[in-house]
């Protein structure tokens, strides 16, 4: 079965700085990996996604994330944080069920601090 | 462009009770979906069905019922209440596309639960 581990469930950046946010995943064919974005109040929005195209992705308000098979993982980067990125972030694996659902990790609340 | 539309978007229950959360959807996707979403635990898969007629479990099923007589609607029925059973539910939607996920994922608002 798939699974996703988000390392960190809050992360706390000065506006301007740099914001990583870890997500590894296990899976037992080729992944399609996802990340999510929830704004309070809200459901989830696509930030951006790998579907065994390039490795480097780029997703909407700057973020892009790049996906490295020998380490698993597919973290979240963003050069210089705005306040307005304040929100939870979610990293998605394809499941391997006859819908393929997605698989969700637990989340990482980012907060961003003037 | 309505989307994934839920109703309703809080409900208050006392346990024991059993209630329906509306799913429909405007987009002529073929997959939907069901999760909930508790803290530090993201979102978790309930049932999901990939088309008018057929449904399946996800990961969290037991206490839940699902049917989908028609493409746009997914009603996901709780059948007795539980304190357990608190949590926020999301609808979800998809196009299909070939054997793999490679399509997006569109979510509803949410629905807010409680059980008291």
């Amino acid at each position: 079965a798939q699974s996703v581990t988000q390392l960190g469930s809050h992360v706390s950046v000065s506006e301007g700085a740099l914001v990583l946010l870890r997500c590894n995943y296990s899976s037992s064919v080729p992944p399609y990996l996802f990340w999510y974005v929830q704004y309070p109040n809200q459901g989830l929005q696509l930030l951006l996604k790998y579907t065994s195209a390039a490795t480097l992705v780029k997703g909407i308000n700057g973020f892009e994330a790049e996906f490295k098979k020998s380490e698993t993982s597919f973290h979240l980067t963003k050069p210089s944080a705005h306040m307005s990125d304040a929100a939870e972030y979610f990293c998605a694996v394809s499941g391997n069920n006859a819908g393929n659902m997605l698989t969700f990790g637990g989340g990482t609340r980012l907060m961003v601090k003037p | 462009n309505a989307g994934v539309t839920q109703t309703p978007k809080f409900q208050v229950l006392k346990t024991g009770q059993s209630m329906t959360l509306q799913c429909a959807q405007d987009m002529n996707h073929e997959y939907m979906s069901w999760y909930r979403q508790d803290p530090g635990m993201g979102l978790r898969l309930i049932h999901y069905s990939v088309g008018a007629g057929i449904t399946d479990q996800g990961e969290v099923p037991n206490g839940y019922n699902v049917s989908r007589s028609t493409t746009e609607d997914f009603p996901l029925r709780l059948l007795s209440a539980a304190p357990s059973q608190t949590s926020v539910y999301f609808c979800a939607s998809r196009m299909k596309s070939g054997n793999q996920n490679t399509g997006e994922l569109f979510f509803g608002e949410g629905s807010r639960l409680t059980v008291l």
